[in-house]
């Protein structure tokens, strides 16, 4: 079936460093939207994507549409401890039953010890 | 907050028995859609339903079922439960007013079965 993969599966932060992750499909897709999720609640709608080359931005977060329709990237800049959590990523490919998105198995953020 | 409410928030219950779970979708929204979300496993779809009538099956059981109904709440039934049921379930809603693919998760039931 469909699959997204996520990377890196996790990651350890330092306060005020700049964080990248991607998520790459076997096919095209026409939305990405990445959430974020904290232990024990709900994911969270952080970012929508509909064109390929988007670029949108909220607050110290920053996610692309890929050109090439396949992948997207998130990036965190100056992160501080509360971006501590996992985030999603999750796309619609073109055909899709109405709604439905696929995930990626998610990216662990974590606190540098 | 969501918008989305689901109770219980917490569930214990034993092997072989039934329960219901049960989800109000943000206001306006006609989507609900049930995830399951494992120990440390991303979020698994389970069932799709779109005003009353069901859209989309991903990785259901069979001792699994849902419905919607005309209030557009909806109910996740899991029944003859079995210790690998223990796992947090989500549900989430979309359409309304906002795009109708971005869905909006509830704070979720997390079920353990002993």
């Amino acid at each position: 079936g469909q699959q997204l993969n996520q990377s890196p599966q996790s990651m350890f932060i330092q306060e005020g460093e700049d964080v990248s992750m991607n998520c790459t499909s076997s096919s095209i897709f026409n939305t990405w939207l990445w959430y974020k999720q904290d232990p024990g609640e709900g994911p969270v709608l952080l970012i929508a994507l509909y064109k390929a080359g988007e670029l949108t931005s909220n607050g110290r977060l920053t996610a692309q549409f890929g050109i090439t329709r396949k992948d997207s990237f998130l990036n965190i800049s100056a992160s501080i401890p509360s971006d501590v959590g996992i985030y999603f990523c999750a796309g619609r490919n073109y055909g899709g039953s109405q709604g439905n998105l696929i995930f990626g198995k998610g990216t662990k953020l974590s606190v540098k010890p | 907050d969501s918008g989305v409410t689901q109770t219980p928030k917490h569930l214990i219950t034993a092997t072989g028995q039934r329960v219901t779970l049960r989800c109000s979708p943000r206001s306006g929204d006609l989507s609900v859609y049930w995830y399951q979300q494992s120990l440390d496993q991303g979020l698994q779809f389970l069932i799709q339903y779109y005003n009353g009538e069901e859209r989309a099956k991903g990785n259901i059981l069979e001792r699994f079922s849902a419905q919607q109904f005309p209030d557009l709440h909806s109910e996740l039934n899991l029944s003859s439960l079995e210790l690998g049921d223990s796992a947090l379930y989500f549900c989430a809603s979309s359409g309304g007013t906002a795009n109708s693919y971005e869905q909006y998760f509830g704070p979720g039931t997390r079920l353990t079965v002993t």
